[in-house]
């Protein structure tokens, strides 16, 4: 069964403290990592999608990169509106999130 | 421009009665699923399905009923709730009709059992 580790459980930055979230994973044959960014009382939204080992996405302050085992999400110069619970996903099993809170 | 519209947004019940969450999607997407989400663990795969008539079950589908009679709604069944069903509930659909594309979530309902 397709597996996914995220960590940390959640993570403490000052605002323009760059950082990285980590997920690792385990599948069959990889049909798609997924990042998602969920906001409280709200449902999770779509980020990325990286399909090969070396591919990069970048979305403002956010950039997603892949290896053969591990995805990261890279949060450069984070502002307290980047304050969310970040999930990857393989492509419909999800890791339970790494909950990111950005301070001014 | 709804995209995935989830009823009830609250609700409480009392253990072992029954109730329906409905989910509705207006993308005509052929890949509907529903998850529920707990503290520390995550969003866990409950049913999910491929098209009209067709369902099959994921990672945590005991306590739970779905059928998909159209394309455009997904309801799901809680037969005789239990106080270990208290969670929030989402629902997603996808273009892809393996799911491996990107998911589209409602809002969720949130579901206390008493």
């Amino acid at each position: 069964e397709d597996q996914v580790t995220q960590s940390p459980e959640a993570l403490r930055l000052q605002e323009g403290e760059s950082s990285s979230l980590n997920c690792s994973y385990t599948v069959s044959g990889l049909r798609g990592l997924f990042w998602y960014r969920q906001d409280p009382g709200k449902g999770p939204e779509f980020l990325f999608t990286l399909y090969s080992a070396g591919e990069e996405k970048e979305k403002e302050r956010l950039k997603a990169t892949l290896t053969k085992k591990e995805s990261f999400l890279h949060i450069t110069a984070p502002k307290p509106e980047d304050s969310a619970t970040y999930l990857c996903a393989v492509p419909v099993y999800f890791g339970s999130g790494t909950k990111l809170n950005v301070k001014p | 421009n709804a995209g995935v519209t989830q009823t009830p947004k609250f609700q409480v019940l009392k253990t072992g009665q029954s109730m329906t969450l409905q989910c509705a999607q207006d993308m005509n997407h052929e890949y509907m699923s529903w998850y529920r989400q707990d503290p520390g663990m995550g969003l866990r795969l409950i049913h999910y399905s491929v098209g009209a008539g067709i369902t099959d079950q994921g990672e945590v589908p005991n306590g739970y009923n779905v059928s998909r009679s159209t394309t455009e709604d997904f309801p799901l069944r809680l037969l005789s709730a239990a106080p270990s069903q208290t969670s929030v509930y989402f629902c997603a659909s996808s273009y892809s009709m393996s799911g491996s594309g990107e998911l589209f979530f409602g809002e969720g309902s949130r579901l206390t059992v008493l």
